[in-house]
C-alpha cells in the first residue's frame, strides 16, 4: 500500500542552525511533491513544490531536494529561527490524480 | 482580504444532531475541498468539487453531504453526528488542475467539531 513517512518525533534543533526534515515514500511514482507549515489551529500554508524531473529546488532560507531512486525528499531550513517552529507537512501528488496526498507531518521545534 | 473562510471556528455539539459548516474562497479558483485533520494529525481528503461538480468522494460515511452553491461557496453538512466525528475540518481551494495546473492547496483556518 502506499505510504508517506515523516518522523513523528519532534526535531528540536538551536537557532542559526540547519533544520532538515525527511519525507519517505513508498509505493508511489509522484509526478511532484509539496512541502507544507502547519502552525497550531491554523490550517497548512504552502511553502515549495518540486517536480519529478527536478533535483532541488530553493526560496530564501528553505531548500528542497527531490530524489526518486531513494523515494525521499529533504527539506532544509537554513539560519533557523524561533519563528520557524512549527509542523511541516510533505505532500505527493501522482501523475493522473490531481489530490495530493499529505504525511502527518514533523513538528520543529527552534530554541533560541 | 481571507482569501479561504470558514464558519464557525468552532463547533460543539450533542450526539445525533445535525450541523454545517460553510466555506468560501475569493481567489478564482474552480476546484475546492474539504478535508478531515483526525487527533493524530492525519490529513485526509473526504470531497474534492471543481465548478461546482463533486469529482471525488472518498470513502466518507452519507451522512456527509457536501454542497456546492456555486465555485466560490462548497458547505458541509453531516447528520446524525457521531462521537467519530470529532476533528478539525478544513476548506481548500486550488486552480483547476486538469489543464495542467498544479495542486497546490490554499487551506482555510479550519473547523474543530467536538461531538459529545
Amino acid at each position: 500500500s502506499q505510504k508517506i513517512e515523516q518522523n513523528s518525533e519532534a526535531l528540536n534543533i538551536q537557532e542559526g542552525k540547519t533544520a532538515t526534515l525527511t519525507c519517505n515514500y513508498t509505493n508511489y511514482s509522484p509526478a511532484y511533491l509539496q512541502w507544507y507549515r502547519q502552525d497550531p489551529g491554523r490550517g497548512p500554508v504552502f511553502l515549495l513544490l518540486i517536480r519529478e524531473n527536478e533535483k532541488e529546488k530553493r526560496k530564501e532560507r528553505l531548500k528542497v531536494t527531490f530524489d526518486t531512486t531513494l523515494k525521499q525528499s529533504l527539506f532544509h531550513i537554513t539560519a533557523s529561527q524561533p519563528a520557524d517552529s512549527a509542523t511541516y507537512l510533505c505532500a505527493l501528488s501522482s501523475g493522473g490524480s490531481y489530490i495530493p496526498t499529505f504525511g502527518r507531518g514533523t513538528s520543529l521545534i527552534v530554541h533560541p | 482580504d481571507t482569501a479561504v473562510s470558514q464558519t464557525p471556528k468552532y463547533l460543539v455539539t450533542q450526539m445525533g444532531n445535525d450541523k454545517s459548516i460553510k466555506c468560501e474562497q475569493n481567489l478564482g479558483h474552480d476546484t475546492m475541498y474539504w478535508y478531515k485533520q483526525d487527533s493524530k494529525k492525519f490529513l485526509k481528503i473526504m470531497f474534492s468539487y471543481n465548478n461546482k461538480e463533486l469529482i471525488i468522494n472518498e470513502t466518507v460515511p452519507n451522512r456527509f453531504s457536501p454542497k456546492s452553491p456555486d465555485k466560490a461557496h462548497l458547505n458541509l453538512h453531516i447528520n446524525s453526528l457521531e462521537l467519530g466525528d470529532s476533528a478539525v475540518y478544513f476548506c481548500a481551494s486550488s486552480q483547476d488542475l486538469r489543464d495542467g495546473g498544479l495542486e497546490t492547496q490554499y487551506f482555510g483556518p479550519g473547523t474543530r467539531l467536538l461531538v459529545l
